[in-house]
């Protein structure tokens, strides 16, 4: 299996800050890479998909980069609704895989 | 929308089925894909399975277990889970396979609100 490993796990930030959470991929996986947002006792929720694209309906301070084994989530300005869990998951193996998360807490 | 059902607490060893109800979109035209979150965890895919049905892929941990299957005329999809386990207690979710990737499985752009089994005795 392709493992995928988050970092930080978690962080503390302040509203109107830049994040930047990093996903590594034990193998190359091209593009194949899709981030998403949970908030507690919420399913998950499509931020990004392929690495960089913005999903529908997703505010524009989401970007997503990378391609390989190295992906990078970019928050431009964290807004206070922004605060949850982040994963990204690969789609190159049909035996999809998440990373462990990366919980951005409130500073 | 995608909706849960089915859930609940079980004793080892037993069994339970889950449903996910669809609505809003042509089910029969998606992939569709269960996933498993234990509490305070991280999500684990589980298994998934082709528009028609044909093709069913499992994770390790349930191979043999669980089947999933699901019919499209009542826009539904399932989850059979046998021979549980106290390792089986999580949030169970449905979710669509928004088929952007060709060759692979996701994204995942529609998900249920998800629903707890709990194994115990």
């Amino acid at each position: 299996d392709i493992q995928m490993t988050q970092s930080p796990s978690s962080l503390s930030a302040s509203v109107g800050d830049r994040v930047t959470i990093t996903c590594r991929a034990s193998q190359t996986i091209s593009n194949s890479l899709n981030w998403y947002q949970q908030k507690p006792g919420k399913a998950p929720k499509l931020l990004i998909y392929a690495a960089s694209s913005l999903q529908s309906g997703v505010p524009s301070r989401f970007s997503g980069s990378g391609s390989g084994t190295d992906f990078t989530l970019t928050i431009s300005s964290l807004q206070p609704e922004d605060f949850a869990t982040y994963y990204c998951q690969q789609s190159y193996s049909l035996l999809v895989t998440f990373g462990g998360g990366t919980k951005v807490e409130i500073k | 929308q995608l909706v849960e059902s089915g859930g609940g607490l079980v004793r080892p060893g037993g069994s339970l089925r889950l449903s996910c109800a669809a609505s809003g979109f042509t089910f029969s035209d998606y992939y569709m894909t269960w996933f498993r979150q234990a509490p305070g965890k991280g999500l684990e895919w589980i298994s998934y399975i082709s528009s028609t049905g044909a093709t069913k892929y499992y994770a390790d941990s349930v191979k043999g277990r669980f089947t999933i299957s699901r019919d499209n005329a009542k826009n539904s999809l399932y989850l059979q889970m046998d021979s549980l386990r106290a390792e089986d207690t999580a949030f169970y979710y449905c979710a669509r396979d928004q088929g952007y990737y060709s060759d692979s499985s996701g994204p995942f752009d529609y998900w249920g609100q998800g629903i707890l089994v709990t194994v115990s005795s």
